[in-house]
């Protein structure tokens, strides 16, 4: 079974520092692996996707990437804004598990001014 | 606005009620999702339809039954809920299940408390 972790669960850095998230995976046979961004009393939002097939992936200052031998992926947050305050969940779908999500629990991040 | 909207956003129910949860999404979208995220624990997947149809039960207790009833239209109806089933319950639609490449859309979701 499919476990996703993701450390630390709470991160607080002051504005403009570069950040990493992590999330670590025990299945390899992933098909992709996405990160997602929630908000209090919000659903969740698709940041970055990252095929198996694919290192990493960028969006503006976010970049994610994966390795699938090691069970990894990091979410790369560069000059970290107040606005940036969110949960970031990391979710996998195996290989043959169709489009279904397996989530960590998340990592809470607070940037402070 | 992702597209996708839950009704109600917060939910007080005590165990003896019958209540249902309301999702509609305006996307197009063929597949759609009911998600359980309980405090300090992964989003666990609870149903999954496709145009219309259940393709998924993740052993969910038979208290929480999932109506589909058109493409844009999901219902969860509770009856007989437990304390612990209070968690904040998400909606999310894909275009289809195409795995891995239909990204899921996810709405605000519902804050249930059981009493």
């Amino acid at each position: 079974k499919q476990e996703v972790t993701q450390i630390p669960a709470a991160l607080s850095v002051p504005e403009g520092e570069n950040l990493v998230l992590n999330c670590s995976f025990t299945d390899s046979a992933i098909y992709n692996l996405q990160w997602f961004r929630q908000d209090p009393g919000k659903g969740l939002t698709s940041l970055l996707l990252i095929q198996s097939s694919q290192r990493e992936q960028t969006s503006g200052r976010l970049n994610a990437s994966l390795d699938k031998s090691s069970g990894r992926s990091t979410l790369y947050i560069a000059a970290s804004q107040p606005g940036d305050s969110a949960t970031y969940l990391c979710a996998a779908i195996l290989t043959g598990g169709g489009n279904k999500l397996t989530f960590g629990t998340g990592t809470q991040l607070k940037v402070e001014l | 606005e992702t597209g996708v909207t839950q009704t109600p956003r917060h939910l007080v129910m005590g165990m003896t009620n019958k209540k249902s949860l309301k999702c509609e999404q305006h996307l197009g979208h063929n597949a759609m999702y009911w998600y359980k995220q309980s405090a300090k624990k992964p989003l666990e997947l609870m149903f999954v339809y496709s145009l219309e149809e259940r393709v998924e039960n993740n052993s969910v207790p038979s208290r929480f039954s999932p109506e589909c009833p058109n493409s844009s239209h999901l219902f969860l109806h509770l009856h007989t809920l437990q304390p612990e089933d209070s968690a904040l319950y998400l909606c999310a639609s894909s275009q289809d299940l195409g795995q891995g490449v239909d990204i899921q859309y996810f709405g605000a979701g519902t804050r249930l408390s059981v009493l």
